[in-house]
């Protein structure tokens, strides 16, 4: 099993509004990332867990959370957003960070900021 | 210079013919290498990783790794309408003091198999 969940599907929200996306893998999986991917464009890392730890940050903007509660879970919490910021979110997972891990993603949120 | 470069595209080939897809990265300290496929509004789909120099078969695909040119490809033998799609070349690159990499990604390259 390589499922990676990810909810909601869709989101459309306001400029003022707070959301936050979910994922989840019951894989064992160690490393948890968050991509943001625009129309023709590759998915751009954002945020990096490693044992549920940030490890890294991509200097993104702090109207973006993250937050591992735990191994199987990750979220990214989203608060005065611009519309430049509706894309597809992307959740992906990993055994660990090292040679020999493959990441698997989820199927992704499609935000959209009004 | 990017991390990952891949020529954009668009690629054309007929059905049955092979689609040859490129990849170069820049950082030698670069460990691991994947191959996703995302069709048009969907997610990417791991099709091959490959970690060693040489290449790696999988049914019609094979990845090809010279670390030392720091290129990868992907061949896609017999190809199909069905794999009309953008193919996405990742790099895991090592986080300094710690084996926890960054994935990064090229632009991708769209394939169109017309029949």
């Amino acid at each position: 099993d390589t499922e990676v969940t990810q909810t909601p599907k869709h989101l459309v929200m306001g400029m003022t509004n707070k959301k936050s996306l979910k994922c989840e893998q019951h894989m064992g999986h160690r490393a948890m990332y968050w991509y943001k991917q625009k129309a023709k464009k590759p998915p751009e890392l954002m945020f990096v867990y490693s044992y549920e730890k940030l490890s890294i940050n991509e200097s993104v903007p702090s109207r973006f959370s993250p937050e591992c509660p735990n191994s199987s879970l990750l979220n990214l919490h989203l608060h005065a957003l611009q519309p430049e910021d509706s894309a597809l979110y992307l959740c992906a997972s990993r055994l660990g960070g090292g040679r020999g891990t493959e990441a698997f993603f989820g199927q992704g949120t499609r935000l959209t900021v009004v | 210079q990017k991390e990952v470069e891949q020529n954009s595209g668009p690629l054309s080939v007929p059905e049955g013919a092979i689609a040859s897809l490129n990849c170069t990265y820049s950082d030698r300290g670069s460990q691991s290498f994947f191959w996703y496929r995302q069709y048009s509004g969907k997610s990417p789909e791991l099709i091959m990783s490959i970690y060693s120099n040489g290449d790696k078969e999988d049914g019609r695909f094979t990845a090809q790794l010279n670390k030392a040119s720091q290129y990868v490809s992907l061949l896609i033998r017999d190809s199909q309408p069905s794999d009309s799609a953008t193919y996405l070349c990742a790099v895991n690159k090592s986080n300094r003091g710690s084996t926890l990499g960054r994935l990064y990604f090229g632009r991708g390259t769209q394939l169109t198999v017309w029949p």
